[in-house]
């Protein structure tokens, strides 16, 4: 199953909702997780199931699925949101990421 | 909180095998979860090598499927990765991570260590 990321990047100021959308090439029912990494450091798990929120992530990060195509936003984006977010979809083995999408300061 | 680190050499040669080993702690392996390795490099971006359950069995990328080995050492905690006949396409930061039994989910990531393959 692949994974695609859109946009592969975007400029945002603080304060914007920021929406970044991943689509699968098949079913992969709510088996979606998504991922913030920054650079030089691992990825960190923000939500899982395409919309369970991992305890102690902010809650202004949310996931919606509608079919294969999946959403992550943050609904006011803060200055530590700066960072690459990734889908990964873990329904069908081998378990494959999307190719990222990177929040950058306008 | 569980952590995870991994070890290893930064530097193999071409045709060699890599060898890392990830150790877990706060966390006890043979607790349940699947204990996975994923590599990052430019080219290819996040991708999943394979994982090990707390019995030793294992799953793997099937593009990777002939060249490598994942076991565990629960006396130590630890579980390893070797990948043989490396070539410079190897070349990346590699991850251990958990893996969530139900949803899937990696949780924690160790820091990576970053492998490069030259002569």
């Amino acid at each position: 199953i692949q994974m695609t990321q859109s946009p592969s990047s975007l400029s945002a100021s603080v304060g914007d909702r920021v929406i970044i959308s991943c689509r699968a090439t098949d079913d992969i029912s709510s088996y979606l997780n998504w991922y913030q990494q920054k650079p030089g450091i691992a990825p960190k798990l923000l939500i899982y199931a395409a919309s369970s929120l991992r305890s102690g992530v902010p809650s202004r990060f949310g996931g919606s699925r509608s079919g294969t195509n999946f959403t992550l936003t943050i609904s006011t984006l803060k200055p530590e949101d700066f960072a690459t977010y990734y889908c990964q979809q873990t329904y069908t083995s081998p378990w494959t990421f999307g190719p990222g999408t990177r929040v950058e300061s306008k | 909180q569980v952590q995870l680190q991994e070890s290893g050499p930064g530097l193999v040669k071409p045709s060699e095998t890599l060898s890392l080993t990830c150790s877990v702690s706060e966390y006890a392996i043979t607790s349940g979860f699947f204990w996975a390795w994923i590599r990052q490099s430019p080219g290819k971006g996040l991708e999943w090598i394979g994982d090990i359950d707390r019995s030793g069995t294992t799953y793997y990328d099937p593009s990777l499927n002939s060249r490598v080995v994942i076991s565990v050492d629960t006396s130590k905690n630890q579980f390893s990765l070797r990948l043989t006949s490396v070539t410079a396409g190897d070349t990346a930061v590699y991850y251990c991570a958990r893996r969530a039994h139900d949803w899937g989910w990696l949780d924690p990531w160790g820091p990576g260590t970053l492998v490069a393959v030259s002569s």
